[in-house]
């Protein structure tokens, strides 16, 4: 989507291993956030971001962690990959909290551990 | 946030309307309804919200009922690209921790 990218868009890890999935946004928007998609689930929300080093947690945040040093880029770190994190994540972004102000969303990164 | 239902899948002949329905028998007097769709491996993407009345945009129209117990995502001349999940959601135009995205309705637009 324009205005909004992630990286990588696909990657294979091994159990254990630290991964970093990046999303990069050229909209200036203050709320960013971090989502995974998997079978039989709806999006779920994993952290997310309302300004620089401002984060919190979604509903499953467990083995996840997130920074934000600049307005344009939101990280998401697995400290210790493990397979029950092989998913899709999905970043967004939004102007203002909340649908109400619309989501953007990226074209998702598709990662397996193994 | 209201918890919507939506039937899990349907069809429709390309060119014909389609016409999703969304239940959110729960849903509060401030909650919006907001319907995504997301095709095949890609982000979700928004369609249209409502709050009381009807909307309607460049690429749908909502209808939502008196009671605002249930609502149908029209899109009047289906085609081929419409073919997608699309999502109805509920929610309070504030809140981005506790939305309920669901599994949605795949829509197959068959030529």
């Amino acid at each position: 989507d324009a205005g909004i990218t992630q990286s990588p868009r696909h990657k294979v890890t091994e159990t254990g291993t630290p991964v970093t999935l990046r999303c990069h946004q050229t909209e200036n928007h203050r709320y960013m956030y971090w989502y995974r998609q998997d079978p039989g689930h709806g999006l779920r929300l994993i952290h997310y971001s309302y300004g620089v080093k401002d984060t919190d947690k979604g509903e499953v945040s467990d083995g996840y962690s997130v920074s934000r040093s600049k307005t344009e880029d939101f990280l998401l770190t697995l400290e210790s990959a493990t397979s029950s994190q092989t998913s899709v994540y999905f970043c967004a972004i939004s102007e203002g909290q909340g649908l109400g102000y619309g989501y953007t969303f990226g074209s998702g990164t598709r990662l397996t551990v193994v | 946030d209201a918890k919507t239902t939506q039937p899990p899948s349907m069809d429709c002949a390309e060119g014909r309307a389609a016409n999703l329905p969304c239940n959110h028998s729960t849903i509060s007097g401030n909650e919006y309804v907001y319907w995504y769709r997301q095709i095949h491996s890609q982000g979700p993407q928004y369609i249209i919200h409502g709050l009381k009345n009807n909307e309607t945009n460049e690429m749908a129209s909502l209808i939502i009922t008196e009671d605002r117990k249930s609502s149908t995502l029209i899109l009047p001349h289906a085609t081929l690209r419409d073919t997608a999940v699309y999502y109805c959601i509920g929610a309070y135009a504030g809140n981005n921790r506790k939305l309920i995205w669901g599994l949605g309705t795949s829509l197959a637009v068959n030529p």
